[in-house]
């Protein structure tokens, strides 16, 4: 069974920084193909991806968001780790975990499953 | 960037009706359309991957078509569970990778 679970601060102040880990089971980073991600959802509104990171250390970013963001792996832990610098209320919202897989060629893959999500206020 | 629209934003039908949710793309992104279903106060859940594939664990009742622009989710014999927001998502041309705003499907 698959399982990714999101920690991290509940409540950060604007111009903080934060930060968010991701635990996972029942899959390995070091398989090829696969990646984990970031997607959040602002209270009431729909889904953007913030970022992903693959089996060999590649990483993409949301580009409106890229001079913020930085994903990072340790492998040998299952963990990701997230953070996003100089935040603001507007980026208060639900933040997921994805496993990003399913294609036989990564570029094409598909978030499954997801994390039950943390919510992050910025007050 | 490829923008997606959804329509409608909300549909309200009755448990056995059957359901049909639009996502259109501002450009062609072939085949690499998602749809997901998101419950309240939980997480999306894959529905339908590759424009037609059912994630695993997704009843038959549900099925995806479409490729290039446009695309759709079709639910029959709507079941009280079904009943969520839905989003599309493009996987064609990306960063970034984006989702429609969602349909939410509302029992009548």
């Amino acid at each position: 069974q698959i399982t990714l679970k999101e920690s991290g601060p509940t409540l950060v102040k604007p111009m903080e920084t934060l930060t968010l880990t991701c635990n996972f089971s029942g899959f390995s980073l070091a398989t090829g193909g696969v990646g984990v991600g970031w997607i959040r959802q602002s209270p009431g509104k729909a889904l953007e991806w913030l970022a992903l990171i693959y089996w060999d250390n590649d990483k993409r970013y949301s580009p409106s968001l890229k001079s913020r963001l930085t994903i990072t792996k340790d492998t040998s832990k299952n963990q990701v780790v997230l953070t996003m610098t100089y935040m603001e209320p507007v980026d208060t919202g639900t933040y997921y975990c994805v496993r990003d897989s399913l294609a036989s060629n990564w570029y094409y893959n598909w978030f499954d499953p997801w994390g039950q999500g943390t919510l992050v206020t910025v007050s | 960037e490829i923008e997606l629209t959804q329509s409608p934003a909300t549909l309200s039908l009755s448990p056995g009706e059957t359901a049909t949710l639009s996502c259109r793309a501002s450009q062609s992104v072939g085949g690499y359309l998602a749809w997901y279903q998101q419950k309240p106060g939980q997480a999306p859940r894959l529905v339908i991957y590759d424009a037609s594939k059912r994630a695993t664990g997704v009843p038959p009742r549900f099925g995806g078509s479409g490729s290039g622009t446009d695309f759709t989710l079709t639910i029959s014999y709507l079941e009280p569970e079904d009943f969520a927001v839905y989003y599309c998502q493009q996987r064609y041309d990306w960063p970034p990778i984006t989702f429609g705003q969602g349909t939410r499907l509302e029992i009548k």
